[in-house]
């Protein structure tokens, strides 16, 4: 199983709602991204986990708010969101982890294609 | 400030001809390369990587080159096949860091 399921594939959401993006991964890979990519641009990391802790935070806004429940799981909370945090948010997950070589290859899901109305 | 750069937002190229994609770096710390391909409505594929040991990397129908000197990369598709139409995102990461930096891609089209 190589794959990385994001849900859901799509989310509509007001300004004032709370809502979740949930990524799942069984490859036993203990590192999991969040990446957001506005139209024409490339994914820019949000946030890192590793071995279920936070290991980088991009000085993303705390109204994007991750959890990662266990080594499988990797959530991304979201709430009082901006129109312009509209955006494809790709979870990813990897083998490698910092200190013991290159992050190497990337497995990447679908991404959630949010809307912030 | 961008650090790696994917010039040609676009390129066409006829099947079965050589498809060549360009990537350019400015952070000389980086020392591991990867190129992804993304599908609409998909997340980005890995393709192939290189460390800056090498200055080539071959997979199948993929050859990936590194100019270290010139902070410069390439992406080599030959024989090219329509399949091969989607976009191509470069990256670049440093040794012991877990931060991918994405160059902003090229869309490739394939015409038969």
């Amino acid at each position: 199983d190589t794959e990385v399921t994001q849900t859901p594939k799509h989310l509509v959401m007001g300004m004032t709602n709370k809502k979740s993006l949930k990524c799942e991964q069984h490859m036993g890979h203990r590192a999991m991204y969040w990446y957001k990519q506005k139209a024409k641009k490339p994914p820019e990391l949000m946030f890192v986990y590793s071995y279920e802790k936070l290991s980088i935070n991009e000085s993303v806004p705390s109204r994007f708010s991750p959890e990662c429940p266990n080594s499988s799981l990797l959530n991304l909370h979201l709430h009082a969101l901006q129109p312009e945090d509209s955006a494809l948010y790709l979870c990813a997950s990897s083998r490698y982890l910092a200190g013991l070589g290159h992050t190497g290859e990337l497995f990447f899901g679908e991404g959630s294609r949010l809307t912030v109305l | 400030d961008q650090q790696v750069k994917q010039n040609s937002p676009s390129l066409s190229v006829q099947e079965g001809r050589i498809s060549i994609l360009n990537c350019d770096y400015t952070n000389s710390m980086f020392d591991y390369f990867l190129w992804y391909k993304k599908y609409p409505a998909e997340g980005p594929t890995f393709l192939i990587s290189i460390s800056s040991i090498k200055d080539k990397n071959e997979d199948g129908r993929f050859t990936v080159f590194l100019n270290k000197s010139a902070k410069h990369l390439s992406l080599h598709i030959v024989p090219s096949q329509p399949g091969d139409s989607a976009v191509y995102f470069c990256a670049a990461s440093v040794q012991g860091a877990q931060k991918l930096v994405f160059g902003q891609g090229t869309r490739l089209t394939i015409n038969p």
